[in-house]
């Protein structure tokens, strides 16, 4: 069956420093999109990519969809303590309506 | 506050019994997801529900069940719980059926004990 996977699944940085989580995926997704989980919380969207070598930037985030749509990556510059959180990726098969959500990889950010 | 509300918020049972969960999406939304989140597993997507209609199928067991009736709500229906199921279990709402965010509920935290 379709496999979605994250890594890393947990990360620790400084204050200010980068991060960047990525996302992979065993075959062609129609569709990616990222969701921010705070802890205790529900998961929040972020973002959609749909097309091959997409790039999307959110302030300090950069989303980008890989050109053979089976890969995708998070990063934040300079991350800050409101960046704490689980984030997922969730991705979309050709077929079907079911959405794949990845592992997650969980941000812990030192102050 | 994302709009989708579930109830209740917490759920303490014991093994063998049957709960409902109850999930209401935006207004407006018309696509009821349902995940299943523990500590080791994830989000695992357990079903989809568009206007009514059951449209996507995921790792859902046989023990469990769902449904959207006509005013566009949806319940969960667990039964013969094992411990194992103890999670907490997300419903999410879209406008479409393909597509579109998904906006989460704040979630049910099952404890089977």
């Amino acid at each position: 069956g379709q496999q979605v996977m994250q890594i890393p699944q947990y990360q620790h940085v400084q204050e200010g420093e980068d991060f960047t989580t990525y996302c992979n995926s065993s075959t062609t997704l129609s569709n990616i999109q990222w969701y921010k989980q705070r802890p205790g919380g529900h998961p929040v969207f972020l973002i959609q990519l749909v097309k091959s070598g997409e790039v999307k930037k959110q302030k300090r985030l950069t989303f980008q969809f890989g050109e053979a749509k089976k890969n995708s990556s998070l990063h934040i510059t300079a991350t800050q303590t409101t960046d704490v959180g689980t984030y997922f990726c969730a991705g979309r098969g050709d077929t079907g309506n079911q959405f794949y959500f990845g592992t997650g990889t969980s941000l812990t950010v030192i102050p | 506050d994302s709009g989708v509300t579930q109830t209740p918020k917490h759920l303490i049972t014991a093994t063998g019994q049957r709960v409902t969960l109850r999930c209401s999406p935006r207004s407006g939304d018309l696509s009821v997801y349902w995940y299943q989140q523990s500590l080791d597993q994830g989000l695992q997507f357990l079903i989809q529900y568009y206007n009514g209609e059951e449209r996507a199928k995921g790792n859902i067991l046989e023990r469990f069940s769902a449904q959207q009736f006509p005013d566009l709500h949806s319940e969960l229906n667990l039964s013969s719980l094992e411990l194992g199921d103890s999670a907490l279990y997300f419903c999410a709402s879209s406008v479409e059926v393909r597509g579109y965010e998904q906006y989460f509920g704040p979630g049910t935290r099952l404890t089977v004990t």
